[in-house]
């Protein structure tokens, strides 16, 4: 058990740019959940995946993000056209769905910062 | 759609002293979160409570879910230094919903 791992740790960008984000669940979690979250504040929820669908999906989340995790293992998580308002930390979590229904194991997350 | 709030938003207490935070929903929760979020870290999961009324404990950590399902406290005794961080609520199980958080810091 190596825990959750994202990449990379920290992202500068230009507003416009498109940035591509990745994530690597534990291993036998089914369960993948994206988070951004800004200083000050808690993590908000962006995305959940049970395998490769995804099941819910933020009404805050624009056009502008999509997120996919195509055979159920990792995931990636894409904004394009950046905004100054995208600069954040994006999570990413992963849990079982048997046992421990609900605990959550994050990764170290991904800064964004976009110029 | 569900909304967490939690009170207060910033503790500091003297080591020793207790410290609770409290958490309430504007709709009945199916489950109650804790995690714990250290300076510059990610938040790590504490404990989760799913009964109304259910009361867990983890050596100084007392943590309560309301009979109505609708608020949480997580209660600390005798804090230590390495108690320091924010400590979030949250509830759901596919769309998970965070307080605030409260941040707590403790003064040796």
């Amino acid at each position: 058990d190596t825990g959750v791992s994202q990449d990379p740790r920290h992202k500068i960008t230009k507003r416009g740019q498109n940035v591509t984000f990745r994530c690597d669940p534990i291993s036998e979690h089914n369960r993948l959940y994206w988070y951004r979250q800004t200083l000050g504040q808690g993590p908000e929820f962006l995305t959940y995946f049970q395998n490769e669908a995804q099941l819910e999906k933020s009404r805050l989340l624009s056009d502008r993000f999509s997120a996919e995790r195509p055979k159920g293992s990792f995931s990636t998580l894409e904004i394009q056209r950046t905004e100054q308002g995208d600069s954040a930390m994006y999570l990413c979590a992963s849990s079982r769905t048997s046992g421990w229904e609900g605990e959550q194991f994050f990764g170290p997350g991904t800064r964004l910062t976009v110029l | 759609g569900q909304q967490v709030m939690q009170i207060p938003q910033y503790q500091h207490v003297q080591e020793g002293e207790d410290f609770t935070t409290y958490c309430n929903s504007s709709t009945t929760l199916s489950n109650i979160q804790w995690y714990k979020q250290r300076p510059g870290g990610h938040p790590v999961f504490l404990i989760q409570l799913v009964k109304s009324g259910e009361v867990k404990k983890q050596k100084r950590l007392t943590f309560q879910f309301g009979e109505a399902k609708k608020n949480s406290s997580l209660h600390i005794t005798a804090t230590q230094t390495t108690d320091v961080g924010t400590y979030f609520c949250a509830g759901g199980y596919q769309k998970v919903t965070f307080g605030i958080g409260t941040k707590l810091q403790v003064i040796p």
